[in-house]
C-alpha cells in the first residue's frame, strides 16, 4: 500500500457525460500528479499540482481539468466523455515539487460506453 | 524532442536467469532515474531508483546502472522468479520537472 488513495475504483458512464475522480496524497506529500494509462499502453502524464498550484501540464485535453484543494487532495474532472477516454487513471504523490520518488495510487478504471 | 526510449518491449527469460532492460534519455540535465514495476491491473510500484551522482545501486536481486555520458540506464534482475513477471517502466525527469516514462517492457519468467 503506497498511502495514496483514489476513489472510485471503477466508473462506468456513457458518452457525453462528466465524471470526477478523486485522489488523496500520502500524508505530508505536497505534489499530486495525474496519469492516464490506456489498455496495454504506457503512462501519459496529464497534470501536476504542488501545494494547490498547477505546476506542470502534459497531454491533457481541454475537456479535462483538475485542481488541488487546501487539504491537498486533488480532483480530476473529465467532461464530454468519449469512448477513447476509457482508461486507467492514476494519481501519484511526492514530497516536493521536483521529480523525486512518486508513489502511485491504485487507480480508477473508467469505462465509457 | 524530450523522450525516454526503452528496450526491449517484451522479454522472456528462464526462471533463474538474469533479465536486463535498457533506457536512454534525451535531457542531459536529468538527475533522477526510477524504475517501476506494474502487475496486471495494479498500480505502478517504485522498485529502485538512482540519482546522477552514482553509477550503480543494488537492492537484493535488483540493480540499476547509470551511464551519464551515454545517457543510458539499465535495470538488472538476477535469479529471476515467477513473481518478477510484470511490466517494467523506466522514467526520467524532463523540463518542468515532469517525469517522462518509457513505453514499458513486458517481462515473462518461464518456469
Amino acid at each position: 500500500d503506497s498511502g495514496v488513495t483514489q476513489t472510485p475504483k471503477h466508473l462506468i458512464t456513457a458518452t457525453g457525460q462528466r465524471v470526477t475522480l478523486r485522489c488523496s496524497p500520502r500524508s505530508g506529500d505536497l505534489s499530486v500528479y495525474w496519469y492516464q494509462q490506456s489498455l496495454d499502453q504506457g503512462l501519459q502524464f496529464l497534470i501536476q499540482y504542488y501545494n494547490g498550484e498547477e505546476r506542470a501540464k502534459g497531454n491533457i485535453l481541454e475537456r479535462f481539468s483538475a485542481q488541488q484543494f487546501p487539504d491537498l487532495h486533488s480532483e480530476l474532472n473529465l467532461s464530454s466523455l468519449e469512448l477513447g477516454d476509457s482508461a486507467l487513471y492514476f494519481c501519484a504523490s511526492s514530497p516536493r515539487g521536483g521529480s523525486y520518488e512518486q508513489y502511485f495510487g491504485p487507480g480508477t478504471r473508467l469505462t465509457v460506453t | 524532442g524530450e523522450n525516454v526510449e526503452q528496450h526491449p518491449s517484451t522479454l522472456s527469460v528462464q526462471e533463474g536467469d538474469s533479465a536486463v532492460i535498457k533506457c536512454t534519455y534525451s535531457d542531459s540535465a536529468s538527475n533522477y532515474f526510477p524504475w517501476y514495476k506494474q502487475e496486471l491491473g495494479k498500480r505502478p510500484q517504485l522498485i529502485i531508483d538512482i540519482r546522477s551522482n552514482v553509477g550503480e545501486k543494488k537492492d537484493q536481486r535488483i540493480a540499476v546502472t547509470l551511464n551519464k555520458t551515454a545517457k543510458h540506464f539499465s535495470l538488472h534482475i538476477t535469479e529471476t522468479q515467477p513473481e518478477d513477471s510484470a511490466v517494467y517502466f523506466c522514467a526520467a525527469p524532463m523540463t518542468n520537472e515532469k517525469l517522462t516514462f518509457g513505453t514499458g517492457t513486458r517481462l515473462t519468467i518461464i518456469p
